[in-house]
């Protein structure tokens, strides 16, 4: 049973274009998500987070929307860059339930070409 | 300091073996998480430890044994180990889990495969 999924395991943008990565999820209790971005043979390192308070939340390029009713979330990257290349993790959490436990979708690889 | 190391970097091991993964954060952080990642899958969470205390054990199998021996130090024992546990061991560390807008540092994780 797979709580949060990213249907897409591939993507492929223009430089200076957008990337729009998209997440959904099937547990109402998620109320904390996150983007982790992945190089190969390293650790996913941190890039935006979410709390279902808010339905939008911006970082330089980056901008994660948030739409509850459809349980879905997406990552826009404005404008991609060839160094943003690399395997992207949506990832949810219940904070309610005190654990600190985060549920990661199966990943998309965007590659972005110069 | 904003980072998570892991030693060490690579390890290859045979199944009679004994060895032993270890993390450090100096972030303050007072929760600490093992994950196990296979190629082309996401991190799948196996122990979570908030305060030096195990919180969390995702059903992994006695043959993976963690340890905190304080807040700044998490390891993880490996003993008679099976070829299929072969994968990225990643480490991470947060505030606390209780605390809702907290999200987790990675370090680099520790790339094991079992002969």
């Amino acid at each position: 049973d797979q709580q949060v999924k990213q249907n897409s395991p591939s993507l492929s943008v223009q430089e200076g274009r957008i990337s729009i990565l998209n997440c959904d999820y099937t547990n109402s209790m998620f109320d904390y998500f996150l983007w982790y971005k992945k190089y190969p043979a390293e650790g996913p390192t941190f890039l935006i987070s979410i709390s279902s308070i808010k339905d939008k939340n911006e970082d330089g390029r980056f901008t994660v929307f948030l739409n509850k009713s459809a349980k879905h979330l997406s990552l826009h990257i404005v404008p991609s860059q060839p160094g943003d290349s690399a395997v992207y993790f949506c990832a949810a959490s219940a904070g309610s339930s005190n654990t600190g436990k985060l549920i990661f979708g199966q990943g998309t690889t965007l590659q972005v070409k110069p | 300091d904003t980072e998570v190391t892991q030693t060490p970097k690579h390890l290859v091991m045979g199944m009679t073996n004994k060895k032993s993964l270890k993390c450090e954060q100096h972030m303050g952080h007072r929760a600490m998480y093992w994950y196990k990642q296979k190629a082309k899958k996401p991190p799948e969470l196996m122990f979570v430890y908030s305060y030096e205390k195990l919180s969390i054990n995702e059903s992994v199998p006695s043959r993976f044994s963690p340890e905190c021996p304080n807040s700044s130090l998490l390891n993880l024992h490996l003993h008679a180990l099976q070829p299929e546990d072969s994968a990225l061991y990643l480490c991470a560390s947060n505030r606390g889990p209780a605390e809702i807008i907290n999200e987790q540092f990675f370090g680099p994780g520790t790339r094991l495969t079992v002969l």
